[in-house]
């Protein structure tokens, strides 16, 4: 158990709607990346926030959005949702910024019909 | 465009073989190069992160180095056993300043260790 908690682990839902995906992050972690691992694809770097503030954009379509609260949670907004968003979505979390290992969450399976 | 690479794509061992993989990543913008472990229906596990040229880490039966001037690192396992079974992941941390620092996944290395 990495620490890294997310939820909801399965989500079904139909185009066009909009999900909302979370995590909490280890305790003492002040950073949260978000990443999609869609089918045949390895794990691709969406958006890093840390202490509340968007550090690093990865390749986020404009559809989607995230935050990170004051109590360092973060969540991914996904709208407009299209066949293709159906993937793997996990978020981690480091102690900073400085490139050192990160805490992989369970991650959120979504499935778009 | 910035890639790095992982070979084998996959690999299969019996027991108590010793085995290899490599990472190549951009030798330019280098901060740190880190290994995970990913199991099937878990989630990627660090195994290292390293950041200087020659560095070489170990846990266990499973030891990394890192060539940071040609842009490689192998991953060894030692007489490896089926609870070994997993795609192996590198990452390189670009480092451009600000907005841009990012982790860069590998496509993984798929290792089966059989019985």
């Amino acid at each position: 158990d990495s620490g890294v908690t997310q939820t909801p682990k399965h989500l079904i839902t139909a185009t066009g709607q909009r999900v909302t995906l979370r995590c909490s992050p280890r305790s003492g972690d002040l950073s949260v990346y978000w990443y999609q691992q869609s089918l045949d694809q390895g794990l691709q770097f969406l958006i890093q926030y840390y202490n509340g503030e968007e550090r690093a954009k990865g390749n986020i379509l404009e559809r989607f959005s995230a935050q990170q609260f004051p109590d360092l949670h973060s969540e991914l907004n996904l709208s407009s949702l299209e066949l293709g968003d159906s993937a793997l979505y996990f978020c981690a979390s480091s102690v900073n910024t400085q490139g050192g290992e990160q805490y992989f969450g369970p991650g959120t399976r979504l499935t778009v019909t | 465009i910035l890639n790095v690479e992982q070979s084998p794509q996959s690999l299969h061992v019996q027991e108590g073989d010793s085995t290899n993989f490599t990472c190549s990543f951009p030798s330019s913008n280098f901060y740190a190069l880190h290994w995970y472990r990913w199991e099937t229906a878990k989630s990627p596990e660090a195994l290292f992160v390293m950041t200087l040229n020659g560095d070489e880490k170990k846990k266990g039966r499973i030891s990394a180095t890192l060539n940071t001037k040609e842009g490689y690192s192998y991953l060894y396992i030692k007489g490896s056993q089926p609870e070994d079974s997993a795609t192996y992941l590198c990452a390189f941390y670009l480092l451009y300043g600000g907005a841009t620092n990012k982790l860069i996944f590998g496509t993984g290395t798929l290792l089966a260790v059989q019985p």
